[in-house]
C-alpha cells in the first residue's frame, strides 16, 4: 500500500466556518507534511510532523491548525479563512530513519481543492 | 537555504521524441537529495526519480533519466519516447539529507509539458 488518502477532495467553506482536512497513510512513514499550492505555482510547505511532533511551521497563520493524532493520521483544522486561502492542499508522507539519513521520496495525496467564499 | 530554479515555464514536445527539462539548484548542504515529480491536472504529485548527491551514477527509472552534474549544480530530467500521457506539470525538488536539515522538501517553479500527437 503506497497511498496517501486525503478527504474531502473538494471543500467549499464560508469565512466563518470551521472545517478540517484529513490525511491518512499506512506505509509506516513517520514524517508527514502539509503543503499549499496555488494555481500554476509550486507547492509551498506549511507544516512538517516528525514522529507525531510538529518539527517545522513555516510561519503559517494561526487560522490553520495542524494536528497529528497518531502515526497514520494528519489533520488540518481550518477556521476563519480568507478567500485568498483558496488553494489545493496537499498532504505527503515519507520515511524517517533514526540514523539521521532521510533519503526517501515523499508520497503525496491527491489533495483537497479548497474554495473559501 | 535551498533554492531550485526551473527556467522553462512551458514546453511542447512531439510524441515519441525525447525532452529535457532543466533544473538548477543552490544549497549549502553537503549531502542532499534531488527529486522529480509529475503533476497531472488531477492534482496528485507523482514521484518519478531520485538522485542522491553522493551517487556517482545518474539515476534512471524506465523512460526517465536524470542528468546529474554536481559541479554545475544541475539535475535535468530526460523523458524518452514521449507519450500523450506525459502532458503535465513537472517539478524539481530537493531536500537536505542530514537529520539537522529536517524534512523540508523545496520545489522549483515547475515546467509545463504538452505532448503533441
Amino acid at each position: 500500500d503506497t497511498e496517501v488518502t486525503q478527504t474531502p477532495k473538494h471543500l467549499v467553506m464560508g469565512m466563518t466556518n470551521k472545517k478540517s482536512l484529513k490525511c491518512e497513510q499506512h506505509m509506516g512513514h513517520r514524517a508527514m507534511y502539509w503543503y499549499k499550492q496555488k494555481a500554476k505555482k509550486p507547492p509551498e510547505l506549511m507544516f512538517v510532523y516528525s514522529y507525531e511532533k510538529l518539527s517545522i511551521n513555516e510561519s503559517v497563520p494561526s487560522r490553520f491548525s495542524p494536528e497529528c493524532p497518531n502515526s497514520s493520521l494528519l489533520n488540518l483544522h481550518l477556521h476563519a479563512l480568507q478567500p485568498e486561502d483558496s488553494a489545493l492542499y496537499l498532504c505527503a508522507s515519507s520515511q524517517e530513519r533514526d540514523t539521521g539519513i532521510t533519503n526517501t521520496e515523499a508520497f503525496f495525496g491527491q489533495g483537497t481543492r479548497l474554495t473559501v467564499v | 537555504a535551498q533554492k531550485i530554479t526551473q527556467t522553462q515555464p512551458g514546453m511542447f514536445v512531439q510524441e515519441k521524441e525525447a525532452v529535457t527539462l532543466d533544473c538548477t539548484y543552490d544549497t549549502s548542504d553537503q549531502s542532499y537529495g534531488l527529486f522529480w515529480y509529475k503533476q497531472p491536472s488531477s492534482g496528485e504529485m507523482i514521484f518519478l526519480i531520485y538522485q542522491g548527491s553522493y551517487d556517482e551514477q545518474n539515476a534512471t527509472e524506465g523512460r526517465y533519466s536524470l542528468n546529474f552534474q554536481k559541479a554545475r549544480k544541475s539535475a535535468n530530467l530526460v523523458i524518452s519516447a514521449s507519450q500523450l500521457g506525459d502532458s503535465a506539470m513537472y517539478f524539481c525538488a530537493m531536500r537536505g539529507l542530514i537529520k539537522a536539515a529536517g524534512n523540508k522538501l523545496t520545489f522549483g517553479g515547475g515546467t509545463r509539458v504538452l505532448v503533441k500527437p
